[in-house]
């Protein structure tokens, strides 16, 4: 079980908007540690899509974007294309942990 | 271009040890905090530890699970990260991938990953 919780699945046809959702607690993302966010497809290594909770990478597109409130945080993408499908995973730090903690992952399915 | 390559994984009985490595380019690695993360087949990704840099005093960390088996190192004069894994389980089984680290413990660049499999 993760220690930041993400919904195993969610789906959205083209052009549509959806948002995955990482819930942590209050030694992580609620002590006010920054979240970040993975892209995966399979068979390949992650790749960075968002840093400090809403930053984007050079090169990322701005249909992603990142939020954080209290203890969760939220990657919302607009415009689905075809091309987003792929598991999506969100990472912070754990104080308690002393360790940096991922979420279980996201698997986007785009209809 | 900044380039990060694994090596080293391979086959290994219950029990055994191996030591993979991580080969930077492109960057200077010696002021670089680089971190070890792995996947089991069909599961999520999982922290393994880190490495800080010799200049903020090279300290280590590791997830609870390979805490007293696992040990990372590092050459900075060959730009090169190493993971040596001791008493190897089953569930240790997975591609590692290292990464590098910012200071809010983003991981921006990831090499393509090495696999281990631990089966008897």
């Amino acid at each position: 079980q993760s220690v930041l919780t993400q919904p195993p699945s969610v789906s959205g046809a083209p052009g549509q908007r959806v948002t995955i959702s990482c819930t942590g607690s209050s030694s992580n993302i609620g002590a006010g540690y920054d979240v970040h966010w993975y892209q995966q497809f399979p068979g390949t290594a992650p790749k960075f899509l968002m840093y400090g909770n809403s930053k984007r990478p050079s090169g990322v597109p701005d249909r992603f974007s990142g939020s954080k409130s209290g203890t969760s945080a939220s990657l919302a993408i607009t415009g689905l294309q075809a091309e987003d499908e792929a598991d999506y995973y969100c990472q912070s730090y754990d104080s308690r942990l002393s360790a940096s903690v991922f979420g279980g992952g996201t698997k986007l399915t785009v209809l | 271009e900044v380039q990060l390559v694994e090596s080293g994984g391979g086959l290994v009985k219950p029990g055994g040890s191996l030591r993979l490595s991580c080969a930077a380019s492109g960057f200077t690695f010696s002021i670089a905090w680089m971190s070890w993360v792995r996947q089991a087949p069909g599961k999520g990704l999982e922290w393994v530890g880190h490495i800080k840099s010799k200049t903020d005093g090279g300290a280590t960390d590791y997830a609870a699970p390979v805490t007293g088996r696992f040990t990372i190192s590092r050459d900075d004069s060959k730009n090169t990260l190493y993971l040596q894994m001791d008493s190897l389980q089953t569930g240790d089984t997975g591609v590692y991938y290292c990464a590098t680290e910012g200071l809010d413990k983003a991981l921006s660049v990831w090499g393509l990953g090495t696999t281990v499999t631990v089966s008897s």
